[in-house]
């Protein structure tokens, strides 16, 4: 069945560089694929998504890069705050109108003073 | 708007007990949907209700049960706990012709 998955389960970086979560998934057929942000003890919340007819795609300090060749997706956040450390997770959405989502495990953030 | 909330926040049962899941959303959403997640693991759909009236099983629906009440509310009922059911649920929900899914707080469930 399809999967989607994550490079590495644990990012640490330095307040004020940039971070990069990478995310793989494995149907060619998806249609669209979203980033979550999920704090300790909340629910996931949307960060930024994107439609597979997108490269890419820009939100305040985050971008989000598609490269269908390789069926890669990508979460770049700009000048990372210490306020940026959580889980993110990426999930893909296959064609359909039921809007299921497709999870990736997660990787964590953590954001060095 | 309070968007997506859930009750209990925090569950302790027995095995072998059962109890209800309460899920609702007052952003006038169609779809609404079931999650558990794991240590170390992403989210898993167990259920989820296209629009009000209909239900479908998701990647792992042995052991719940769903009912949509109302275009508001969608409870998940666990009819007989294990402790392979311990787990942090989460519910959301999706306006129709949009993607992005409105997650709740989520329920801490211990089954001892």
């Amino acid at each position: 069945g399809e999967s989607v998955g994550l490079h590495l389960p644990t990012l640490s970086v330095q307040e004020g560089d940039n971070s990069i979560i990478n995310c793989a998934y494995s149907n060619s057929a998806s249609d669209y694929f979203i980033w979550y942000k999920q704090e300790s003890g909340k629910g996931p919340q949307f960060i930024i998504d994107i439609r597979s007819n997108m490269d890419k795609r820009q939100g305040q300090r985050v971008t989000v890069l598609l490269n269908k060749t390789v069926k890669h997706l990508s979460l770049q956040i700009a000048a990372t705050q210490p306020g940026d450390s959580a889980v993110y997770f990426c999930a893909e959405k296959n064609p359909g109108n039921t809007g299921k989502l497709i999870f990736g495990q997660g990787t964590t953030l953590q954001v060095k003073p | 708007n309070a968007g997506v909330t859930q009750t209990p926040k925090f569950q302790v049962l027995k095995t072998g007990q059962s109890m209800t899941l309460q899920c609702a959303q007052d952003m006038n959403h169609n779809s609404m949907y079931w999650y558990r997640q794991d240590p170390g693991m992403g989210l898993r759909l167990i259920y989820y209700s296209a629009s009000e009236g209909t239900t479908d099983k998701g990647e792992v629906p042995n052991g719940y049960n769903v009912s949509r009440l109302n275009k508001r509310e969608f409870s998940l009922r666990l009819e007989s706990a294990a402790p392979s059911q311990t787990s942090v649920y989460f519910c959301a929900s999706r306006l129709s012709g949009v993607n992005e899914q409105f997650f709740g707080p989520g329920t801490r469930l211990t089954v001892l």
